[in-house]
């Protein structure tokens, strides 16, 4: 059991606009820790998609956005695209002990 | 650009310990950041397991604590996972990673390498 809930699949047509939600509690999301997301393609290593909440590394399309409100995160993906078919992790931390960080269970995103 | 390249047995005995070193090229894991492992069983998610600061400072997933040491080598800029005991439970692929000072976010991943805890 995962300590950030994320949804185990979402999926979408292409050019839809889907959303992934990351939902913590008090002792992490809620206590403002800061919230990262991560795409994992097909036999691959993750890579970074966004940073501190809201951010985008370089070479991101801006398709892709962050949200953070209370004990919950979001992750937005608009313009669906064949490529964007991937798994989706957060990440964040957790207070009950220093330091500790947690990732979510992963969501599937199949495009249709 | 930082790189991180992943090497030791793929392979290992239950009761045994796993033992993974991770080559950083491109970076120092003496200067900034902190640096470490995530695991990830097959066909299931991330797990985050131990980093260390770029100071020496270390810190553990606590589930695997008793278990695991993380270190490094300065010189050759190389970093390295030992987790004894291991169980079928710690066949994964274990990723080397680096995590921002700021926000602990894992900007850098090595490939991963895959280990078996299997007799």
């Amino acid at each position: 059991q995962s300590v950030l809930t994320q949804p185990p699949s979402v999926s979408g047509a292409p050019g839809q606009r889907v959303t992934i939600s990351c939902t913590g509690s008090s002792s992490n999301v809620g206590a403002g820790f800061d919230v990262h997301w991560y795409q994992q393609l097909p036999g691959r290593a993750p890579k970074l998609l966004i940073y501190i909440n809201n951010n985008r590394p370089s070479g991101v399309p801006d398709r892709f956005s962050g949200s953070k409100s209370g004990t919950s995160a979001s992750l937005a993906i608009a313009g669906l695209q064949a490529e964007d078919e991937a798994d989706y992790y957060c990440q964040s931390y957790d207070n009950r002990l220093p330091g500790y960080v947690v990732f979510g269970g992963g969501t599937k995103l199949t495009v249709l | 650009q930082v790189q991180l390249q992943e090497s030791g047995p793929g392979l290992v005995k239950p009761s045994g310990t796993l033992s993974l070193n991770c080559t950083v090229s491109g970076g120092s894991i003496s200067r900034s950041d902190w640096w470490g492992w995530v695991r990830q069983p097959p066909g299931k998610g991330l797990e985050w397991v131990a980093e260390i600061y770029h100071s020496g400072g270390t810190k553990y997933n606590p589930s695997l604590k008793s278990r695991v040491t993380i270190s490094r080598d300065k010189s050759n800029n190389l970093l390295s996972l030992k987790l004894s005991s291991v169980t079928a439970a710690d066949t994964a692929i274990y990723y080397c990673a680096r995590h921002k000072d700021y926000g602990d976010y894992v900007d850098s991943w090595g490939p991963g390498t895959l280990v078996t805890v299997s007799s």
